[in-house]
């Protein structure tokens, strides 16, 4: 079974700040992890993807995640926040091999501040 | 350029009419997916297919109907709108080796 979690439904920013958004999976089977970005009245938009090789992945708009397998974790980063950024971000896990049916976390609502 | 489309954008509609939300994508992906959304809020399961002739329900208890009869479209019927059919409906697929999806833009529907 997988599952997902985000911590913190909303996260505040100044522009120019670090971004860190929270997500922790648990699966049975080596798994993908994925990142998404949602603007509002739009679909979803894969920022970026960790498959199996470097743990530190390397996304769209300046976004990187790292794949830490000892703590389930895969976070979400970005040195420095742009007004655009403001957007809802979901993490997702599948299952290399198993299931391909991802599970969602709940979404992380990202605001940045002038 | 591969791409993933849904029609219409927005829809209002009156109570108890039928409605079909439609969803094709030029990228020859097996498995399709349908998501209801809330404003806001988490994504929910209501339908996926394998392929061709295949449909399945899913986590979220939806009274949609799909259909799968050619890979590139597969769209979503509510026979019987009603008010609490109002949300974000989102159509993805999905890629068969790394299984990444791939959204449209969805619809909004609002049943009055």
């Amino acid at each position: 079974a997988q599952s997902v979690t985000q911590l913190g439904s909303h996260v505040s920013v100044s522009e120019g700040a670090l971004v860190l958004l929270r997500c922790n999976y648990s699966s049975s089977v080596p798994p993908y992890l994925f990142w998404y970005v949602q603007y509002p009245n739009q679909g979803l938009q894969l920022l970026l993807k960790y498959t199996s090789a470097a743990t530190l992945v390397k996304g769209i708009n300046g976004f990187e995640a790292e794949f830490k397998k000892s703590e389930t974790s895969f976070h979400l980063t970005k040195p420095s926040a742009h007004m655009s950024d403001a957007a809802e971000y979901f993490c997702a896990v599948s299952e290399s091999g198993g299931s391909y049916i991802p599970t969602f976390g709940r979404g992380t609502s990202l605001i940045v501040h002038p | 350029e591969a791409d993933i489309y849904q029609t219409p954008r927005y829809l209002v509609i009156g109570t108890g009419k039928k409605i079909t939300l439609e969803c094709s994508q030029t990228m020859g992906h097996d498995k399709m997916y349908w998501y209801q959304q809330d404003p806001g809020m988490e994504l929910h399961l209501i339908h996926y297919s394998y392929g061709v002739n295949s449909t399945e329900k899913g986590d979220l208890s939806s009274e949609s109907t799909v259909s799968r009869i050619r890979t590139e479209h597969f769209p979503l019927t509510l026979e019987s709108a009603r008010p609490s059919h109002t949300s974000q409906y989102l159509c993805a697929s999905q890629d068969r080796v790394f299984y990444e999806q791939y959204f449209g833009p969805g619809t909004r529907l609002t049943v009055t």
